[in-house]
């Protein structure tokens, strides 16, 4: 089967511009995650969605933090504007039922 | 808050040998808790999952225990190899899910 897919793999951008990461999860996982993961650190929830609704938010930072899984299949998150600690690596997760995760290969963001 | 400790940070031992990897939590109330491999560059593989009712899960050359009471699980691996060099993270689910900080284990041949 199918991984989850994320893309793009790698992102730089400046302080105060936008970006937008996607994520494809595993052909019929109903929940699906976003992490951060400073380096040197364990992910961080940030968003965890259960088809197209949100379970928990609380740790993302909803002032310049957005994400949406408008179907209940892939899913957008979004940073406007980027700060210099967002850079970090940026994972998705998804499972059948809500207990083993899959992770896709990350999205690494570096903010200059 | 729920804080999740990996000790030690980093190990490094010669092709082989038995290891414990340890993970600390100071909630016990938890639905399970996972122990996830990293490799440089790759997402996480999900290696072992205990439920909050169980006290250890085995796959291979890996088990896991988890004493709830005592908020800890152990990652034991039996005679290990090169091919087990990676940050190894522990994970428990209560309300939320947090992850610890990891051990970056390598394995000299």
């Amino acid at each position: 089967e199918a991984g989850v897919a994320q893309s793009p793999r790698y992102k730089i951008i400046e302080k105060r511009q936008s970006v937008a990461f996607w994520c494809n999860p595993i052909s019929g996982h109903a929940t699906l995650y976003w992490y951060q993961q400073i380096l040197g650190q364990g992910p961080k929830l940030l968003i965890q969605f259960q088809n197209n609704g949100v379970v928990d938010d609380s740790q993302l930072p909803k002032d310049r933090f957005s994400a949406e899984r408008l179907k209940g299949v892939d899913s957008t998150l979004k940073i406007q504007p980027a700060k210099l600690e967002d850079s970090a690596v940026y994972l998705c997760a998804s499972s059948l039922g809500g207990e083993k995760q899959y992770f896709g290969p990350g999205t690494r963001l570096t903010v200059t | 808050k729920q804080e999740v400790t990996q000790i030690p940070a980093a190990l490094s031992v010669p092709e082989g040998e038995n290891l414990v990897l340890n993970c600390s939590f100071t909630d016990s109330a938890i639905y399970n808790l996972q122990w996830f491999r990293q490799d440089p560059g790759k997402g996480l593989t999900s290696l072992l999952l205990i439920q909050s009712s169980q006290r250890e899960q085995t796959s291979g050359r890996l088990n896991a225990s988890l004493d709830k009471s005592s908020g800890r699980s152990t990652l034991y691996i039996a005679a290990s190899q090169p091919g087990d060099s990676a940050t190894y993270l522990c994970a428990v689910t209560g309300n939320q899910f947090y992850f610890g900080t990891g051990t970056s284990l390598t394995v000299i041949p």
